[in-house]
């Protein structure tokens, strides 16, 4: 059981290259979310899905896309580096059970934009 | 605008103490919270959560205490070992909306023997 799986571990871009962070999921789960680690800024919601075909912005959605066409996997598009991208990515999944629901996180990517 | 805060950065423990982290936030819509427990390039793992029905959880060393008029939830581990030097991160959501975690920004807890 992999989990949650993210690729590359880490990245280092250019200003304005683009890039897809790679997030695989073999839980089932129906919920898929990215986030962003910055420091002293805890992790902050970027974009997320309850479902196959079901995508919608968190708190820091601009500069990123995604796409959900199968429950496995949540790719998170990156469509003109920006040195402010530079942070730690993390995906995680969710499977929700009324009133206990547990989040599995991927071990993140690490993206220097230059 | 934090809605989550984890006010003390870091937290210095002895081995065998209790360890007391703590977490306010401000959207009375919030009804779930969670404890995560982070490593040094490690992703987030999950520790322990409440919901907005119950007062107190335990799990273990782990229990996590809401007080809901306070806005305020706190976790207790006891006792505190070495390997519990992590940074721990304080989350919450509102119902139906699993995906939409709010996090604190965490509070590095250091168990010295």
């Amino acid at each position: 059981n992999a989990g949650v799986t993210q690729t590359p571990k880490f990245q280092v871009l250019k200003t304005g290259q683009s890039m897809t962070l790679q997030c695989a999921q073999d839980m089932n789960h129906e919920y898929m979310s990215w986030y962003r680690q910055d420091p002293g800024m805890g992790l902050r919601l970027i974009h997320y899905s309850v479902g196959a075909g079901i995508t919608d912005q968190g708190e820091v959605p601009n500069g990123y896309n995604v796409s959900r066409s199968t429950t496995e996997d949540f790719p998170l598009r990156l469509l003109s580096a920006a040195p402010s991208q530079t942070s730690v990515y993390f995906c995680a999944s969710s499977l929700y059970l009324a009133g206990n629901y547990g989040y599995t996180f991927g071990s993140g990517t690490r993206l220097t934009v230059v | 605008d934090q809605q989550v805060k984890q006010n003390s950065p870091s937290l210095s423990v002895q081995e065998g103490r209790i360890s007391i982290l703590n977490c306010d936030y401000t959207n009375s819509m919030f009804d779930y919270f969670l404890w995560y427990k982070k490593y040094p390039a490690e992703g987030p793992t999950f520790l322990i959560s409440i919901s907005s029905i119950k007062d107190k959880n335990e799990d273990g060393r782990f229990t996590v205490f809401l007080n809901k008029s306070a806005k305020h939830l706190s976790l207790h581990i006891v006792p505190s070992q070495p390997g519990d030097s992590a940074v721990y991160f304080c989350a919450a959501s509102e119902t139906g909306t699993a995906s939409k975690l709010t996090f604190g920004t965490g509070t590095r807890l250091q168990v010295t023997l």
